[in-house]
């Protein structure tokens, strides 16, 4: 069956060190997000890809790249880690071509200390 | 500036009761998705609504999308305690691109 699984589910790291979270679909989906969820906040989309060497900012984009170098994966940076990106991470795929239900990872939860 | 407006934000019912739980915006959107989520889980998507007025049941959920396509509700008949969760509604905007942007959600616990 065709998933999308993120890497790692928990992390813990430093104030100020690059972090790097995965995600991996196999559904052959053109388009890929990258959300946070904070109480209060719901979930606020921090980049998105329509496809392969395409990469959009979204609305809490700053202190965060992504890049598409393949179908299947989205990686999200973390340039220099900040206390308040402490956050739960979703990885979201869609179809695309105006086909927008989208499927989500388990999501990983970063904290940042 | 949300989007999407989720209302109630809480809701705590007795198992039996029915409910219903809204999704409101300004903007016209081309469809909106309504998703379940569980703690310690990423969302699941439950239905997605395309014509404005359009109804779907799932079971004991039914989903309406406005005829304006710019707001949807959710109602639960007979809630179960396995109903208890985070509902979120979604949507992408008409004519713009396939970006999916998400309500603040509604958490429902049914009581036993």
């Amino acid at each position: 069956d065709a998933e999308i699984t993120q890497s790692p589910r928990h992390k813990i790291t430093e104030t100020g060190r690059q972090v790097t979270l995965a995600c991996h679909q196999t559904w052959n989906h053109n388009n890929m997000f990258w959300y946070r969820q904070d109480l209060g906040h719901g979930l606020r989309l921090i980049h998105y890809s329509y496809g392969v060497q395409d990469t959009n900012k979204g609305e809490v984009s700053d202190g965060y790249s992504v890049s598409r170098s393949n179908t299947e994966d989205l990686p999200l940076t973390l340039e220099s880690a900040a206390s308040s990106q402490t956050s739960v991470y979703f990885c979201a795929s869609s179809e695309g071509t105006g086909i927008t239900e989208a499927f989500f990872g388990q999501g990983t939860r970063l904290t940042v200390v | 500036t949300q989007l999407l407006e989720q209302s109630p934000q809480f809701l705590s019912i007795q198992e039996g009761e029915n409910l219903t739980v809204y999704c409101n915006s300004s903007s016209v959107f081309s469809s909106l998705q309504w998703y379940r989520q569980e703690p310690g889980e990423g969302p699941v998507l439950l239905v997605t609504v395309v014509t404005g007025g359009e109804v779907k049941k799932l079971k004991r959920l039914t989903f309406q999308f406005g005829d304006a396509r710019k707001d949807s509700s959710l109602h639960i008949t007979a809630a179960q305690t396995g109903d208890t969760g985070l509902y979120l509604c979604a949507g992408a905007l008409m004519n713009r691109d396939d970006k999916i942007i998400f309500g603040k959600g509604t958490r429902l616990h049914i009581l036993p």
